[in-house]
């Protein structure tokens, strides 16, 4: 059972649907991330969380919002997507943002846009 | 130029063999880690192993071992007897000390089947 847990596992969504992704994390941990897996790009970082507070965003267009309410959870509310913006969304978080820390994953949400 | 690169989009392995998957890395940077994640079909990202720069040792956890060549910057995970749950993506990444608020690089993983 992972320690990080996404909802929802699938989504279909049209151009001009708003959603929300969610993730949980049962591992104590200070930081979380959001990260945008497309086939033959290496992983994209969107956004980093530590301690609630926004520490990155990796030039993410305003139509992914993420929403940090407490250490625990993440939320990427989406809105007017394109079709190029289905991938899979992966959710992680690590104790701290130090050089040997390790990342662990939720087992992501694979988002069509249609 | 990419910061790390995996040559090999897909590998196959016997059974109970060993495999080598490559991972060459490019920084600047004196202080850095390079990690090596699993990804199933399952979709998610699972920690295999670290190597720190300053690490003498080449790093070992179970059937995993990092083959690291730090003159030649390359970071090979080598797994050992082979087994039919290994059958997954593999993805070689890297945090540098300095810039880019240490974010976590990533290669374009490799592709490993093995057969029975």
């Amino acid at each position: 059972e992972t320690g990080v847990t996404q909802t929802p596992r699938h989504l279909v969504m049209g151009m001009t649907n708003k959603k929300s992704l969610k993730c949980e994390q049962h591992l104590g941990h200070n930081a979380m991330y959001w990260y945008k897996q497309s086939a033959k790009k290496p992983l994209e970082l969107m956004f980093v969380y530590n301690f609630k507070e926004q520490t990155e965003n990796n030039s993410v267009p305003s139509r992914f919002s993420p929403e940090c309410p407490n250490s625990s959870h993440l939320f990427l509310h989406l809105h007017t997507l394109q079709p190029e913006d289905s991938a899979l969304y992966l959710c992680a978080s690590s104790q701290e943002t130090g050089l040997n820390t390790e990342a662990f994953f939720g087992q992501g949400t694979r988002l069509t846009v249609v | 130029a990419q910061k790390i690169t995996q040559t090999q989009p897909g590998m196959f392995v016997q059974e109970k063999e060993a495999v080598t998957l490559d991972c060459t890395y490019d920084t600047s940077d004196q202080s850095y880690g390079l990690f090596w994640y699993k990804q199933p079909s399952s979709g998610e990202m699972i920690f295999l192993i670290y190597q720190g720069s300053y690490d003498e040792q080449n790093a070992t956890e179970g059937r995993y071992s990092l083959n690291f060549q730090k003159a030649r910057k390359s970071a090979n995970l080598v797994i050992s007897a082979s087994q039919l749950g290994d059958s997954a993506m593999y993805f070689c990444a890297m945090r540098e000390n300095a810039g880019n608020n240490r974010k976590l690089i990533w290669g374009l993983g490799t592709s490993l089947a093995v057969n029975p």
